[in-house]
């Protein structure tokens, strides 16, 4: 169990461009969950994946936000035409679909968009 | 899902057990009490969850009262790096509600020497 893993730490972009994060989930889990993390504020859902059927998206994912999980085990969370209020931290975490299991979090890429 | 009550700030002595409490007054049956912690630029981490029961682990233990509505986070002996914001959440555990969580403000627990 190596953990969830993200890809990258940090990402630095200009306004208007396109930035794609990565996630590796424990290879286990069968759930993975996309959440933002704004300065001071606790993580906000985002959405998430059964395999590779995404179930659920939250009103905070807008039409320039995507995110896909093709063979149910990686994902990726790209956004187009990034604004300044798209500067978060991006965090990814899995679980299996046990009653009650618990999420697991990666530890997040930074996007600051200039 | 249950909303929680957590005091925003408390300073734990290092060395010293540090309690953490968590109100959840409008708890329901199916639901579980879960404990994340969030170290300065990394992710929630996992610390414990329980349903009825006590449970204790590695990191901590969680006392939850026999009415469920509140509950209490206790780090045995606090070392500076248990120095974190921690987050009490109440979330139903069926397999429909997905799992997910709702993160709250939590608590900001600063461990001094």
């Amino acid at each position: 169990d190596t953990g969830v893993s993200q890809d990258p730490r940090h990402k630095i972009t200009k306004r208007g461009q396109n930035v794609t994060f990565r996630c590796d989930p424990i290879s286990e889990h069968n759930r993975l969950y996309w959440y933002r993390q704004t300065l001071g504020q606790g993580p906000e859902f985002l959405t998430y994946f059964q395999n590779e059927a995404q179930l659920e998206k939250s009103r905070l994912l807008s039409d320039r936000f995507s995110a896909e999980r093709p063979k149910g085990s990686f994902s990726t969370l790209e956004i187009q035409r990034t604004e300044q209020g798209d500067s978060a931290m991006y965090l990814c975490a899995s679980s299996s679909d046990s009653r009650g299991s618990p999420l697991h979090f990666g530890n997040g890429t930074r996007l600051t968009v200039t | 899902d249950a909303k929680t009550t957590q005091p925003p700030s408390m300073d734990c002595a290092e060395g010293r057990a540090a309690n953490l409490p968590c109100n959840h007054s409008t708890i329901s049956g199916n639901e579980y009490v879960y404990w994340y912690r969030q170290i300065h630029s990394q992710g929630p981490q996992y610390i414990i969850h329980g349903l009825k029961n006590n449970e204790t682990n590695e990191m901590a233990s969680l006392i939850i009262t026999e009415d469920r509505k509140s509950s209490t986070l206790i780090l045995p002996h606090a070392t500076l790096r248990d120095t974190a914001v921690y987050y009490c959440i109440v979330r139903v555990a069926t397999v429909a509600a997905g799992n997910k969580l709702t993160f709250g403000g939590g608590t900001r627990v600063l461990v001094k020497p």
